[in-house]
């Protein structure tokens, strides 16, 4: 079955630092998206990428989605202590299926 | 607007106890889903619906039950709990028209003892 692979599963990174996660499928994808969970709380969806090839940008967070739609990616520029939480990925084929996530801890 | 409610937010229970989690939700939304969630397994899909009086099975269905009698409402039964359905439960949901983003409600933590 469809098969979403996220890395790293942990991220230590002090304050100011960048950070990027990786998000791989086993199938081409429909679209893919990205949430953030803070601690203790729930998902809250961040961007839907569709288009082979995309690159989007909410401030300091830029998205993208590989040219094969396989393979996705979230960087953050100069991380903040707000940046806590876990991000996940999610890709589209028949259903959305989340990748395992990718917990990031940032020491001020 | 509360957006996606989830009752209750925390149970324990006795293996072999059953328990209902009421999900509803106040944007009108035809999908709705029931996801668990366990440490460093991300977000798996238990049961799905498309529509009022219809459901689906997700990822991991076994040992659930699911009823969509109206559209707002979508429960999630156990029937006779089990320590490995020990989780947090979220449900989500999401309208016919694509962004395709999906609303979370709170969560639900249960311990099945």
């Amino acid at each position: 079955g469809q098969q979403v692979m996220q890395i790293p599963q942990y991220q230590h990174v002090q304050e100011g630092e960048d950070f990027t996660t990786y998000c791989n499928s086993s199938t081409t994808l429909s679209n893919i998206q990205w949430y953030k969970q803070r601690p203790g709380g729930h998902p809250v969806f961040l961007i839907q990428l569709v288009k082979s090839g995309e690159v989007k940008k909410q401030k300091r967070l830029t998205f993208q989605f590989g040219e094969a739609k396989k393979n996705s990616s979230l960087h953050i520029t100069a991380t903040q202590t707000t940046d806590v939480g876990t991000y996940f990925c999610a890709g589209l084929l028949h259903m959305l299926t989340f990748g395992g996530g990718t917990r990031l801890m940032v020491k001020p | 607007n509360a957006g996606v409610t989830q009752t209750p937010k925390f149970r324990v229970l006795k293996t072999g106890q059953s328990m209902t989690l009421l999900c509803a939700q106040d944007m009108n939304h035809e999908y709705m889903y029931w996801y668990r969630q366990d440490p460093g397994m991300g977000l798996r899909l238990i049961h799905y619906s498309v529509g009022e009086g219809t459901t689906a099975k997700g990822e991991v269905p076994d040992g659930y039950n699911v009823s969509r009698l109206k559209k707002q409402n979508f429960l999630l039964g156990l029937e006779s709990a089990a320590p490995s359905q020990t989780s947090v439960y979220f449900c989500a949901s999401r309208s016919t028209e694509n962004t395709g983003e999906l609303f979370f409600g709170e969560g639900s933590r249960l311990t099945v003892l």
